[in-house]
């Protein structure tokens, strides 16, 4: 497709168990991007992308959260050890060359 | 820190009513300012975007201006439709973070006949 792709759209997950959510960003988007938005508290950015440079992880709310990017391009954003607080949905986007950024429509997390 | 001040929500107006919806920024620079809508259901759109002072952006009937001097980018439409219900944020783009959007807290619109 032309847009940015998440998978899953929705994930309901044990607490303590680990979830990996996927992004697949616009063909020839070198930037890419994860926040997360929870109820009440707007978009929290997360990890950023850029082509092969090392990511900037400063987002990232603990230790039981990571991402990697494989080929530039296919971005997976794991966390381990689900906690009920980690329940948000999971937006990731990326930038074109005219530095506009997309989003996907998100991964809706919800650990029980 | 770069941040983005917006009014909060509910905001429900009737239809053909005007719109406005405030957001104030604080950062260093001269930051990109942009304006994004949340449909029920569906992800985030870019709706307008400004560059630079005195840029006015303008989409769907939506219009905002980069103020440098009030430090604003207000959202405006002068007749909304039961269509325009969503959630609205505004963003700024600074110079950190690989050009990451620092987004206020949305503002929920509901639009009815």
């Amino acid at each position: 497709g032309a847009g940015v792709s998440q998978s899953p759209s929705n994930k309901v997950t044990e607490k303590g168990k680990d979830v990996e959510l996927r992004c697949d960003p616009i063909s020839g988007h070198t930037a890419l991007y994860w926040y997360r938005q929870s109820l009440g508290q707007g978009l929290e950015f997360l990890i950023y992308f850029q082509g092969n440079s090392a990511p900037d992880k400063s987002g990232l709310p603990s230790d039981r959260f990571s991402a990697e990017r494989t080929g530039g391009s296919v971005s997976t954003l794991t966390i381990q050890r689900t906690q009920q607080e980690d329940s948000a949905v999971y937006l990731c986007a990326s930038r074109s060359e005219g530095n506009t950024i997309y989003f996907g429509e998100g991964s809706w997390l919800t650990v029980v | 820190g770069d941040s983005v001040t917006q009014m909060e929500g509910p905001v429900t107006l009737s239809e053909e009513a005007f719109l406005t919806i405030n957001c104030t920024y604080t950062a260093t620079g001269y930051p990109s300012l942009f304006w994004y809508v949340q449909y029920p259901g569906e992800g985030l759109q870019l709706l307008l975007k400004a560059t630079k002072a005195d840029d006015k952006g303008s989409n769907k009937g939506f219009e905002a201006t980069y103020r440098k001097e009030t430090t604003s980018f207000h959202l405006e439409k002068g007749s909304v439709q039961v269509s325009d219900s969503a959630v609205y944020f505004c963003a700024l783009r600074g110079f950190n973070s690989g050009y990451a959007l620092n987004f206020g807290k949305g503002t929920s619109l509901l639009v009815t006949p």
